[in-house]
């Protein structure tokens, strides 16, 4: 799986957009991304994933560049909530999709 | 319930002993995750069930760590001769086969302390 890069931490104002960046400049043609955030003490907990298009649930948006480098997960409006550690994980989309973890972006929303 | 049932949910045993980590998938989900999670760290992929069978253990960090799904549902995770180093929530997810594979639905995990 593709190694992927994003910044330990970041605040965020309540009701503001929260956007978080990830690095995948390796990422090969049949890996998507995906998503996950952990809330404190609870397990892992998928939010999104995409392929080459922008994708939009319930819960985020997901914008991906071009060139499939680099993505941006934007929580629209964001709520104390949300504070949670994010993971950007590629991965190919098959049974037996052993997600690589790193160490995510801490997410911290602020009152 | 619903979701995946992982027991006990704080288990606390000194070095050297046998423990035993359930995991009850989602209904009808036939892939199942171990993963390890350290503190501060991510999640660490421990082992892949397909069915009844592993079909990938590369995770395993040695044979102290033994993991079965004998009927294709509920998981167990054994660990023997446990060591301090080996202390982690433990977690478990499932996953339907096809379509949207890559989404794994966790447990809230097994947090493992050894004395």
């Amino acid at each position: 799986d593709a190694k992927t890069t994003q910044p330990p931490s970041m605040d965020c104002a309540e009701g503001r957009a929260a956007n978080l960046p990830c690095n995948h400049s390796t990422i090969s043609g049949n890996e998507y991304v995906y998503w996950y955030r952990q809330i404190h003490s609870q397990g892992p907990q998928y939010i999104i994933h995409g392929l080459k298009n922008n994708e939009t649930n319930e819960m985020a948006s997901l914008i991906i560049t071009e060139d499939r480098k680099s993505s941006t997960l934007i929580l629209p409006h964001a709520t104390l909530r949300d504070t949670a550690v994010y993971y950007c994980i590629v991965s190919i989309n098959n049974a037996g999709n052993m997600l690589t973890f790193g160490g995510g972006t801490r997410l911290m929303v602020k009152p | 319930g619903a979701g995946v049932s992982q027991t006990p949910s704080n288990k606390v045993t000194e070095k050297g002993k046998y423990v035993e980590l359930r995991c009850d998938p989602i209904s009808g989900h036939t892939a199942l995750y171990w993963y390890r999670q350290s503190l501060g760290q991510g999640p660490e992929f421990l082992i892949y069930f397909q069915g009844t069978g592993a079909a990938d253990d590369s995770g395993l960090p040695n044979d102290r760590f033994f993991a079965v799904r004998p009927e294709g549902s509920v998981s167990t995770l054994k660990i023997q001769r446990t060591e301090r180093g080996d202390s982690a929530v433990y977690l478990c997810a499932s996953s339907p086969d096809r379509g949207r594979t890559g989404e794994l639905f966790f447990g809230e995990g097994s947090r493992l302390t050894v004395l």
